[in-house]
């Protein structure tokens, strides 16, 4: 079946810092998508990537989708302390099962 | 507007009880998900519905079951729950049309059976 490999699996950075981190897949999308889940909360959805070679600004974060249509990266610039939680990409092939499939998150700790 | 809302928002459960986990949305979408999400493994699809009236196995589907009577609720329910169903469980929903399959998530639900 499709998978997404997310990197890095966790990151401890200081406020100010700039964060990337990424996704690939063997498979194709036709859609990726990038959430923020808080301790104790849903997943909320940052930023929706639908074609090839986009790139999407959401304040402080940017998010590409791959032109190969297999990689998205997120990039989040000057961190603060809020920004803590675990990042997960989500892609998604329409035309086929019509459902997402999820990498297994970016833990992100902001030290101030 | 409430979005999705789900209920209970945790619940401890004796193994080999029944439970049923309700989750409501109030934007019309056609589409309706539930995932469990245990650590390290990320958010698993247990069982989806395309539209009312039908629904569909995701990956982990064994163990629950699903109905979707009508376009706002999608409930969930263990007939008979084990400890290996312990997770957190999320309802989501998306439009699910061919330009706009974004899905948004319930707060969730934390279940331990014991």
């Amino acid at each position: 079946g499709q998978q997404l490999n997310q990197s890095p699996q966790s990151m401890f950075i200081q406020e100010g810092e700039d964060v990337s981190m990424n996704c690939t897949s063997s498979s194709i999308f036709n859609t990726w998508l990038w959430y923020k889940q808080d301790p104790g909360e849903g997943p909320v959805l940052l930023i929706a990537l639908y074609k090839a070679g986009e790139l999407t600004s959401n304040g402080r974060l940017t998010a590409q989708f791959g032109i190969t249509r297999k990689d998205s990266f997120l990039n989040i610039s000057a961190s603060i302390p809020s920004d803590v939680g675990i990042y997960f990409c989500a892609g998604l092939f329409q035309g086929g099962s019509e459902k997402l499939v999820f990498g297994k998150g970016t833990k992100l700790t902001v030290n101030p | 507007i409430a979005g999705i809302t789900q209920a209970p928002t945790s619940q401890i459960l004796a193994a080999g009880r029944r439970m049923t986990l309700r989750c409501t949305q109030d934007m019309r979408h056609n589409a309706m998900y539930w995932y469990r999400q245990d650590l390290g493994l990320g958010l698993r699809l247990i069982h989806y519905s395309n539209t009312a009236g039908t629904t569909g196995k995701g990956e982990v589907p064994d163990g629950y079951s699903v109905s979707r009577a009508n376009t706002d609720d999608f409930p969930l329910t263990l007939a008979s729950a084990v400890p290996s169903q312990t997770s957190v469980y999320f309802c989501a929903s998306s439009p699910f049309d061919t330009s706009y399959n974004e899905q948004f998530f319930g707060p969730g639900t934390r279940l331990t059976v014991l």
